[in-house]
């Protein structure tokens, strides 16, 4: 029943490593998000996608890569990570690209921690 | 500068009473404002969303408030309780050429018994 969901919603590992995040909204919504929020709890976009198009992508290193085989999913993966990719990442979808007063639905977040 | 401040940066207040978090932009052309409350552990909530036009929206004890003029959003809280604890975001939202989400760091709230 879960709207937007994400695993895992912990991922500890050590530096150099390659991980991925995956996400899943069963929303019927044509755009997704995925977030970084910090120690410091501030939120930042990385990357949203409308209907499996990539539409912004943040001063985000190219080690983080989206991927949207679906309408329904966005996943991250992370090559080669470093010590300040540790955060909570959170995964969020959307209705539609550009509607006016368009609401966003987060997922739980995943707590990234590298060691 | 696109700029969401918000204020103050943590509040503790006694279950049962009312308190005002603010919220001040700097983010153009403006599109929407919202508001959302994030428990611990947990992805934020919409509370509210408000357009250029709207100057008062309430969903149920929480109330927002927007001064395009000033540029400035409150959101009262009524009658506090202890499930209100959490981070309270302002989120302005800029559209020229695509959305763009500018977050402010939020505000902490703790009510006690």
């Amino acid at each position: 029943d879960t709207a937007v969901s994400q695993t895992p919603k912990y991922l500890v590992t050590q530096m150099g490593n390659d991980k991925s995040i995956k996400c899943e909204q069963n929303l019927g919504h044509d755009t997704m998000y995925w977030y970084k929020q910090d120690s410091k709890k501030f939120l930042k976009i990385m990357f949203s996608y409308n209907n499996k198009e990539l539409i912004i992508n943040e001063t985000v290193p190219n080690r983080f890569s989206p991927k949207s085989p679906d309408k329904a999913h966005l996943n991250l993966h992370i090559n080669s990570l470093e010590l300040g990719d540790s955060a909570v990442y959170f995964c969020a979808s959307s209705p539609a690209w550009g509607l006016a007063g368009s609401e966003q639905f987060f997922g739980p977040g995943t707590r990234l921690t590298v060691l | 500068k696109n700029q969401v401040e918000q204020s103050p940066q943590s509040l503790i207040i006694l279950e049962g009473k009312n308190c005002t978090l603010q919220c001040n932009y700097t983010v153009s052309p403006f599109s929407n404002l919202r508001w959302y409350k994030q428990d611990t552990g947990r992805g934020p909530v919409s509370l509210t969303i408000m357009t250029f036009s709207e100057n008062t929206k309430s969903n149920g004890r929480y109330t927002a408030t927007l001064d395009a003029d000033t540029k400035q959003s409150s959101l009262h809280i009524t009658a506090s309780q202890l499930s209100d604890s959490a981070s309270y975001i302002c989120v302005v939202t800029s559209y020229n050429y695509g959305q763009n989400f500018v977050f402010g760091p939020g505000t902490r709230l703790s009510v006690l018994p």
